[in-house]
């Protein structure tokens, strides 16, 4: 099975920097993702790493270590629209075979306060 | 937008009732995803469909079924309804196979169960 753990909540100020971290347990590792989900709305992707390493993407990077079954998210230069759940998603071979379901931690709520 | 369409946006029945939640994925994407989500749970994986086939199967209850037409869109069915059903119900759909292949998710349907 698969067990993935994030921080409940978080504040941070705006033109901050934050890390929000997520451990996870697979059977079958097969790539991970972040989404931000704004109440109420559909999570919308973010990034997504299968090696080890750090993508960045404007103000938003992701980190991944598959031999710690760890990742991070960092959000630089905050701004208040940035307040929100992130979500970590790992794609799991135990599922199913070809490993493309997508199984959610439940999220961390980022607070941005000015 | 997303490309992912979900109907109805709301949906407010009665205990012990049925209702259909319907999804149009992303053109070109074969795969489709459910999902519900309630305040305590976070965003929990149901079941998967891939070009009209079920996939992968996550904690779907016995009361709940799923099927794709072939015309790729998706419908949700949820019978003997409880309060604890309440809850937001998303579809995502993806581009079945390779890797970096996120899902994209639809506005959701809101059910209440009174």
């Amino acid at each position: 099975g698969q067990n993935i753990d994030q921080p409940t909540e978080m504040t941070a100020t705006e033109g901050a920097i934050v890390q929000i971290n997520c451990t996870y347990q697979t059977s079958g590792f097969n790539g991970l993702f972040w989404y931000q989900q704004h109440a109420g709305e559909a999570p919308t992707f973010l990034s997504y790493n299968v090696l080890d390493g750090l993508e960045e993407k404007g103000r938003f990077s992701s980190f991944l270590s598959r031999s710690k079954g760890y990742s991070y998210l960092l959000l630089k230069e905050l701004q208040m629209k940035d307040s929100a759940s992130y979500l970590c998603a790992v794609r799991d071979l135990g599922i199913d075979q070809a490993g493309t379901a997508l199984i959610f931690g439940k999220g961390t709520t980022l607070s941005v306060s000015s | 937008d997303s490309g992912v369409t979900q109907t109805p946006k709301h949906l407010i029945t009665a205990t012990g009732q049925r209702v259909t939640l319907r999804c149009s994925p992303r053109s070109g994407d074969l795969s489709v995803y459910w999902y519900q989500q309630s305040l305590d749970q976070g965003l929990q994986f149901l079941i998967q469909y891939y070009n009209g086939e079920e996939r992968a199967k996550g904690n779907i209850l016995e009361r709940f079924s799923a099927q794709q037409f072939p015309d790729l869109h998706s419908e949700l069915n949820l019978s003997s309804l409880e309060l604890g059903d309440s809850a937001l119900y998303f579809c995502a759909s993806s581009v079945f196979g390779g890797e970096g292949t996120e899902a994209f998710f639809g506005q959701g349907t809101r059910l209440t169960v009174v």
